[in-house]
């Protein structure tokens, strides 16, 4: 199956500084691209949608200035969460889909943000 | 607005066990549904997929159905094993966005 890889896997930051983290489609292209945030013992929230070479479009609640997307290839898309704070510790989990009739999304192994 | 619940919230079973997840959403009009496995501190595998057409599928000792009518989904899983244990999760996709909408899963955990 088609695979998709995240880095880093975890990263802690003091707060106030930012965090970038990476999805990669490492064996296909991936049209669209897909971040979640999942809380402790909760379920995947969806965050933004990206098409390669367009503007994200960001789920209602979602600051657009605080999780920059960028989605520069067809293959690589990355979140930057800004001036993180404490709240914004998470698990961050991207999924590639190669579009078409069949949408099957292709996630990736997720990353886990601790802000101090 | 497009809700999904999962019932149960977890289950333990002992090994062997056949046992069923449920999953139930409120607006029918669904473009496809998914089933997920996910382990602690991992990303998801996607088990099956149903399309809005089908009513339900198969791979190696899971089924999955899907009433559209009825907005419910189970899982079936076959002579459970320790090694099924995991979080699985559902999620519908609402039309072509893409855009899917996740259950709170059910923690499963089978008992050698």
């Amino acid at each position: 199956g088609a695979v998709v890889s995240q880095h880093p896997s975890w990263v802690i930051c003091k707060s106030g500084t930012s965090v970038k983290i990476e999805c990669r489609s490492l064996d296909f292209q991936a049209t669209t691209m897909f971040w979640y945030r999942q809380f402790p013992k909760q379920s995947l929230m969806l965050m933004a949608t990206s098409n390669e070479g367009s503007k994200a479009t960001y789920e209602q609640g979602v600051e657009k200035d605080k999780f920059l997307i960028n989605h520069a290839s067809l293959t690589l898309s990355t979140l930057t969460v800004t001036s993180a704070h404490p709240e914004d510790s998470s698990f961050y989990i991207c999924s590639g889909s190669t579009g078409g009739p069949i949408n099957e999304q292709f996630f990736g192994p997720g990353t886990r943000l601790t802000v101090l | 607005k497009q809700e999904v619940t999962q019932i149960p919230a977890a289950l333990s079973v002992p090994e062997g066990e056949n046992l069923v997840l449920n999953c139930s959403f409120t607006d029918s009009a669904i473009y496809n549904l998914q089933w997920f496995r996910q382990d602690p501190g991992k990303g998801l595998t996607s088990l099956l997929l149903i399309q809005s057409s089908q009513r339900e599928q198969t791979s190696g000792r899971l089924n999955a159905s899907l009433d559209k009518s009825s907005g419910r989904s189970t899982l079936y899983i076959a002579a459970s094993q320790p090694g099924d244990s995991a979080t699985y999760l559902c999620a519908v996709e609402m039309d072509s966005s893409y855009k899917l909408i996740f259950g709170s899963g059910t923690r499963l955990l089978v008992r050698p």
